[in-house]
């Protein structure tokens, strides 16, 4: 596609339930990213895949919190029994190649509110 | 690990008028990158400018320049003639060469500018 697409745009769900928050990098991209930003904060580093591994993924804040990417391509960021501190938009970005220099695209985020 | 510090929560300025967003980081790297990114209400994160630490030159993109002073470890994003377009959170970010952990990159909480009419 054109840019990164990330979907749903908006969750609301209630507390103890799982999500799925979904990332369609740009074609050809290798690198993606996920990010968290709690209201008025900054960028919380989450988890950063190159290929379908994931180098590192020191960000996730919990043992709820999984992601995977399949075919080089989508990403999924799952959140298990969903707690009201999860409450955040969800920004995921991807990068072409290895090379430092290369430009992050971000998405437009996933604004998950858990009630 | 790397710091980056912005040390102005919220600017105003007026429209038309000029704005200066600070950003400092901390590292013993001597080759890196140095990012600005914008985020208006709309979310989605747009890089505004970038710069190389290896160039002495400070990157210029239209009305958005940056003043670069790698032994200050500062690196600050200048604004002309501010458009109400303009309002948003900026985010300073840095990028190590040779990745590392978060793939090396690492963003300050970001500075809420508002343009005033």
């Amino acid at each position: 596609g054109a840019g990164v697409s990330q979907s749903p745009s908006n969750k609301v769900t209630e507390k103890g339930k799982d999500v799925e928050l979904r990332c369609d990098p740009i074609s050809g991209h290798t690198a993606l990213y996920w990010y968290r930003q709690s209201l008025g904060q900054g960028l919380e580093f989450l988890i950063y895949f190159q290929g379908n591994s994931a180098p590192d993924k020191s960000g996730l804040p919990s043992d709820r919190f999984s992601a995977e990417r399949t075919g080089g391509s989508v990403s999924t960021l799952t959140i298990q029994r969903t707690q009201q501190e999860d409450s955040a938009v969800y920004l995921c970005a991807s990068k072409e190649g290895m090379s430092s220099g290369n430009t992050i695209y971000f998405g437009e985020g996933s604004w998950l509110t858990v009630v | 690990a790397q710091t980056v510090t912005q040390s102005q929560p919220e600017m105003s300025v007026q429209e038309a008028e000029t704005v200066t967003l600070s950003c400092t980081y901390d590292t013993s790297e001597s080759d890196y990158y140095l990012f600005w990114y914008k985020q208006p209400p709309s979310r989605q994160m747009i890089l505004v400018i970038r710069q190389e630490a290896y160039k002495q030159q400070n990157a210029t993109e239209n009305r958005f320049s940056v003043n670069f002073q790698k032994a200050a470890k500062s690196f600050s994003l200048k604004i002309s003639d501010s458009q109400l377009g303009d309002a948003a959170m900026y985010f300073c970010a840095y990028r190590r060469t040779k990745g590392g952990g978060a793939d090396g990159l690492t963003f300050g909480k970001g500075t809420h500018l508002i343009i005033q009419p």
